[in-house]
């Protein structure tokens, strides 16, 4: 089974542009998590999919926004770039039918996003 | 605020040695602790992970100690290889808030051979 594919890897913006990053989750999970791993803050939780609604958001500006599609496949946006925005952005998905604890979660490889 | 306190930063252990991280968690309506491990260039990949119903749980090299009324977890590397040199970070989570994890700020493990 394939693993948490994400595209692309590696990306270079400058300020005040936007991206889009694209998960593709394990066949089957209808989960889909992002996180932001950076060297000062560490791995932050963004949002959770499932089933095309957001289900649970964390402590990022609005900048931040993502969906998903009816294949699971999600996508998340972050508008008006900044220099700290510079991270790498982690998927990962998971069943979700389970509760979360029951159910693991596997990450993918990561999109390097360069903001300069 | 940082909910999930890690440490040490970095841990350098010989070959055959144990390896030691430790973690303290604040919020007490967490209930699930899973350890992650990360090589570079990869995601981070569930190593094993813990309810606070039990003290212990033990898979292979790998054991979580977890000691509730302290708010405190820790993982044991039993017989360190050098192929366990890798970012080892702790989490938490509630359950009930789905995938949200948040995490330990991360222990580099070089284990010398």
């Amino acid at each position: 089974k394939a693993g948490v594919t994400q595209t692309p890897r590696y990306l270079i913006k400058t300020r005040g542009q936007q991206v889009t990053l694209s998960c593709s989750p394990i066949s089957g999970h209808r989960s889909v998590s992002w996180y932001q791993q950076t060297p000062g803050q560490g791995l932050q939780f963004l949002f959770e999919y499932f089933s095309e609604t957001q289900r649970n958001k964390g402590n990022f500006p609005g900048r931040f926004s993502g969906r998903q599609f009816s294949n699971s496949r999600s996508e998340m946006n972050v508008s008006t770039l900044e220099l700290g925005d510079s991270a790498l952005y982690l998927c990962a998905s998971r069943n979700g039918f389970r509760r979360a604890g029951a159910d693991t979660q596997y990450f993918g490889p990561g999109t390097r996003l360069t903001v300069l | 605020q940082q909910q999930v306190k890690q440490s040490p930063q970095s841990l350098i252990v010989q070959k055959g040695g144990i390896s030691i991280i430790n973690c303290a968690y604040e919020n007490t309506a967490f209930d699930y602790f899973p350890w992650y491990q990360q090589f570079p260039g990869k995601g981070p990949a569930l190593l094993i992970a813990i309810r606070p119903d039990v003290s212990e749980k033990k898979e292979g090299r790998f054991t979580i100690s977890f000691n509730k009324s302290a708010k405190q977890f820790s993982l044991h590397i039993m017989d360190s290889q050098p192929g366990d040199s890798a970012t080892y970070f702790c989490a938490a989570s509630k359950v009930a808030s789905g995938s949200r994890l948040t995490f330990g700020e991360g222990t580099q493990l070089t284990v010398n051979p």
